[in-house]
């Protein structure tokens, strides 16, 4: 049951550059998440817009909702070589008996080089 | 310091010899839930806790069991590994089910069953 899928599957940037992913969805949503992964650990929660949103800013990251095109787009201003890491767009399908799973994309994997 | 602790972090089995992965956080979450991770899948749901004594089935459920006799703690049962339940492992807990609302994880189980 995929619901977000990120693009680009992977990007190389210099330390510096703007990095920016996208994620399209296919249902109508109540929010969208982004998260970060560093290799091999767990996810951390970047950042939530809700629908009636448009725009989130949070430091560096800046997140965009276009409900109509049923997509959201991640921008990091200023990578650092920190900034290596995948990032996971994630919707909240359906209702199901209560749960909210927050199904994940597969990833868009950022690789900033010094 | 909040968190989601999993234990053990790498675990290596052999099929059928049944094993436990501990998940505990110290948020007074409510709501607790196993993700797996595969290469080419992203993650799925395994299961998740809304709270106590209440329990579900997520996506990919077979082969697994859960209980959640504590807010804390959400363990994860494997009664007959079998080998195509080799896959990175993590435990999530959020404060609410509420839809959508922000996951922590754990730093995941590598489980490897030969």
């Amino acid at each position: 049951s995929q619901q977000g899928e990120e693009d680009p599957q992977a990007l190389s940037i210099q330390e510096g550059e703007n990095a920016t992913m996208n994620c399209s969805y296919k249902t109508s949503i109540n929010n969208l998440q982004w998260y970060r992964q560093n290799s091999g650990r767990g996810l951390v929660h970047l950042i939530l817009i809700r629908s009636n949103e448009r725009e989130k800013h949070s430091g560096r990251l800046r997140v965009t909702l276009d409900t109509s095109k049923k997509s959201s787009s991640l921008l990091i201003t200023a990578s650092r070589a920190a900034d290596t890491a995948s990032y996971f767009c994630a919707t909240v399908v359906y209702w199901k008996s209560g749960n909210t799973p927050l199904v994940f994309g597969k990833g868009t994997r950022l690789s900033v080089i010094a | 310091e909040a968190q989601v602790t999993q234990n053990p972090r790498y675990l290596i089995t052999v099929t059928g010899k049944k094993l436990t992965v501990t998940c505990s956080q110290n948020m007074n979450h409510e709501y607790m839930s196993w993700y797996r991770q595969d290469p080419g899948l992203g993650l799925r749901q395994i299961y998740y806790s809304m709270n106590v004594e209440v329990t579900d089935k997520g996506d990919v459920p077979e082969g697994y069991k859960v209980s959640r006799k504590e807010k804390r703690n959400f363990p994860l049962i494997l009664e007959s590994p079998s080998p195509n339940q080799t896959s990175l492992y993590f435990c999530a807990s959020s404060l609410t089910g509420a839809i959508g609302s922000p996951l922590h994880f754990g730093n995941g189980t590598r489980l490897t069953v030969t």
